[in-house]
C-alpha cells in the first residue's frame, strides 16, 4: 500500500507570496492532518480534515487555510507569506480519530 | 491542553549501547505514538502504544498510562538509530496528538 505522499518537496517563495502544498493520504484514510515544524516551535498541529469538513484547528493565524476533496487528498494554502513561515509542512492521515497516524516525507518551504 | 515532555533532550551514545528514553504526559491517554525522524525529515512510526508493552526487533516501548508516562527501549544501537524521536500524545477529549520536543540521538561507530 502506498504511503502518504506530498507535494510539492521543496519550495522557495518570497515574501507576500501565496503557496499551495498537497497531500495525497494512504487509500483508505479519511482522516488528513497538516504539521508545522520549525526548530523553535517544534511540531505544531495547524488543522485536520475529515470527509471534506474541518474538523480541528489550531492556533494558527487565518492566512493558513486548507481542504480536502472527496478522493480525501488534501490542500494547504498559506497566504501573504512571512519569513516566520519558513519550516517544514508535514501531512500525515489515519482512517479515523482514535487509529495510528502515518506522516508524509514532508514539504520544506522557505520564504526569502 | 496536554503537556508532553521528553527526556534526555540529547543523547550521545557508542555504538552497540543500550538507552531507554522517556516521555511524560500530563493527561489520561487516547493515544500514543512513538516516531523517529530521520535527517530528511521523514517520520517513521515505531510504535502505537496507548498502554501496555510492544516488542519489534531491537525496540521496545511500555507505556504505563496509570502514571502518565512511557518509554522508548533502544538495544544494540546502530549508527541508522541517530535522528530525533518524538512522543506524541492525545489525551483528554482531545484525538489531536501534541508532540513533544523530542530527544536528539546520536550514534557514535
Amino acid at each position: 500500500k502506498a504511503g502518504v505522499t506530498q507535494t510539492p518537496r521543496y519550495l522557495i517563495k518570497t515574501r507576500g507570496q501565496q503557496v499551495t502544498l498537497s497531500c495525497s493520504p494512504i487509500s483508505g484514510h479519511r482522516s488528513v492532518s497538516w504539521y508545522q515544524q520549525t526548530p523553535g516551535q517544534g511540531l505544531q498541529f495547524l488543522f485536520e480534515y475529515f470527509s471534506e469538513t474541518q474538523r480541528n484547528k489550531g492556533n494558527f493565524p487565518g492566512r493558513f487555510s486548507g481542504r480536502q476533496f472527496s478522493n480525501s487528498r488534501s490542500e494547504m494554502n498559506v497566504s501573504t507569506l512571512e519569513l516566520g513561515d519558513s519550516a517544514l509542512y508535514l501531512c500525515a492521515s489515519k482512517r479515523d480519530r482514535n487509529y495510528e497516524q502515518y506522516f508524509g516525507p514532508g514539504t520544506r518551504l522557505t520564504v526569502t | 491542553g496536554i503537556q508532553v515532555e521528553q527526556s534526555p533532550p540529547d543523547l550521545i551514545l557508542q555504538e552497540g549501547a543500550n538507552s531507554t528514553l522517556r516521555c511524560n504526559f500530563s493527561d489520561s491517554v487516547n493515544n500514543l505514538q512513538w516516531f523517529h525522524q530521520n535527517p530528511w525529515g521523514q517520520l517513521i512510526n515505531l510504535f502505537y502504544i496507548p498502554s501496555g508493552t510492544k516488542q519489534n526487533g531491537r525496540l521496545s516501548a511500555t507505556t504505563v498510562a496509570t502514571e502518565r508516562y512511557s518509554l522508548l527501549y533502544i538495544s544494540s544501537s546502530q549508527t541508522t538509530d541517530s535522528g530525533v524521536y518524538f512522543c506524541a500524545v492525545a489525551a483528554g477529549g482531545s484525538y489531536i496528538p501534541t508532540f513533544g520536543r523530542g530527544t536528539s540521538l546520536i550514534v557514535h561507530p
